[in-house]
């Protein structure tokens, strides 16, 4: 099964902040990966698929970057709704993992 | 608007049976894999299992945790998926999503049903 870490595991910002949260697998995954968003009590929700291309209807200031082992979701400017778990997930090959999750709170 | 929402759960002891539903509506279900998630108490997302749709026999992949004891199929007239599961574990304990997979985005998960708690305990 491919490993799925994330860096680092919570994560405290002020509103206007630029947050970047990593996750590697652990071993090459193309860029068959997803970043999701879950906030408390609510299904997990997609902003990234395709490592870098950005769900219809979520904000610019959400950003993905990477491929092979080796990824990056970056929010250029936190606000309040983003406060939240965000997921990374690959989809290369069975069984999808999920990485643990990047808690981000308001500092 | 895409809506999935899943239904059957409940409190069920160590050994038991328990069937989760999810309907569909807002796409056309027959065109999508679909697959079932779960997250235990406090902790992260697991992958639990996917079928696939019609044109690839709907066949489907299970983690190795589930594999054995849960079964998913899905009735494309009724636009539902299932999630028989069996010989049920406390560590089985979760809220149960069920999510739509998109292929022409890497097969990422677009869209997820609110979910439905499962609790095993005696």
């Amino acid at each position: 099964d491919i490993q799925m870490t994330q860096s680092p595991s919570s994560l405290s910002a002020f509103v206007g902040d630029r947050v970047t949260i990593g996750c590697r697998a652990s071993q090459g995954i193309r860029n068959d990966l997803g970043w999701y968003q879950q906030k408390p009590g609510k299904a997990p929700k997609r902003l990234i698929y395709a490592a870098s291309s950005l769900q219809s209807g979520v904000p610019s200031r959400f950003s993905g970057s990477g491929s092979g082992t080796e990824f990056t979701l970056t929010i250029s400017s936190l606000q309040p709704e983003d406060f939240a778990t965000y997921f990374c997930a690959q989809h290369n090959s069975y069984p999808v993992t999920f990485g643990p999750g990047t808690k981000v709170e308001i500092k | 608007e895409v809506q999935l929402v899943e239904s059957g759960g409940g409190l069920v002891q160590p050994g038991g049976s328990l069937r989760l539903s999810c309907g569909a509506s807002g796409f056309t279900f027959s065109d999508h894999y679909m697959d079932w998630v779960r997250q235990a108490p406090g902790k992260g997302l697991e992958w639990v299992g996917r079928i696939r749709k019609k044109t690839n026999r709907y066949t489907t992949e299970y983690a190795a945790s589930v594999k054995g004891r849960f079964t998913i199929s899905r009735d494309d007239s009724r636009s539902s998926v299932h999630l028989q599961m069996n010989s049920l574990k406390t560590e089985d304990t979760a809220v149960y999503f069920c999510a739509r997979v998109d292929d022409s985005s890497g097969y990422t998960l677009a869209d997820w049903g609110q979910g439905t708690q499962v609790t095993v305990s005696s």
